[in-house]
């Protein structure tokens, strides 16, 4: 069974300092997902990554894509309070479809002003 | 262009009774995808429809069911329900089968 572990579980910081989230697997993915979602809301993509050791910036967000295609990181620069909310990282195993995503349960963050 | 949407956004059931959940997908998108999310167990896949078609399935009880119309929106059906059944159900769409979706609000689903 191919597992996606989160951490941290919970993080909880105040507004303007710097965090950084992990998604780790001991199974490979052709791709990764991250996801923001918020309370009463459904899962937002935020981006995914395809190679092996690729960073994608998304303003203040930063994504990396481990070199063995096994895990990935996002780190927030500055966070702010608009950055609240429940990330998600989602492997993609092979083949092109929903029923090849496997997601971790998530990082709630908490940014207080 | 109007989102995903789902209905009813909030719903109590008792237990061993059924329930019906609607999924409008984005116009144009002809995949819809389901996902029951718990607190415990995170987003779990439940199944997908291309073309009124069951392409894929996940790891949950033959008491769950879906269907997806010409239109293609889709239904998912629970029957016989359980306590454990109380999560949020998510619906996603894409124009195609594809693993980016966009997901709608959720139905809460609370069984008593």
């Amino acid at each position: 069974t191919q597992l996606l572990e989160q951490s941290p579980q919970f993080l909880s910081i105040q507004e303007g300092e710097n965090l950084t989230v992990y998604c780790n697997s001991s199974s490979v993915f052709s791709s990764l997902q991250w996801y923001r979602q918020e309370p009463g809301e459904g899962p937002v993509l935020l981006v995914t990554v395809v190679t092996g050791g690729e960073v994608k910036k998304l303003k203040r967000l930063t994504f990396q894509f481990g070199d063995a295609r096994k895990d990935s990181s996002l780190h927030i620069t500055a966070a702010q309070p608009g950055d609240t909310g429940l990330y998600l990282c989602a492997g993609v195993t092979l083949g092109g479809s929903q029923g090849n995503l496997i997601f971790g349960k998530g990082t709630k963050l908490s940014v207080k002003p | 262009k109007a989102g995903v949407t789902q209905t009813p956004r909030y719903l109590i059931k008792t237990r061993g009774q059924q329930v019906t959940l609607s999924c409008s997908p984005i116009s144009g998108h002809r995949s819809v995808s389901w996902y029951q999310q718990t607190p415990g167990q995170g987003l779990q896949f439940l199944f997908e429809y291309f073309s009124e078609t069951q392409r894929n399935k996940g790891n949950f009880p033959g008491r769950f069911s879906g269907r997806q119309f010409s239109n293609s929106r889709s239904e998912m059906n629970v029957s016989t329900l359980e306590l454990g059944d109380s999560a949020l159900y998510l619906c996603a769409s894409s124009l195609v089968l594809d693993t980016e979706a966009f997901f709608g609000q959720g139905t809460r689903l609370t069984v008593v």
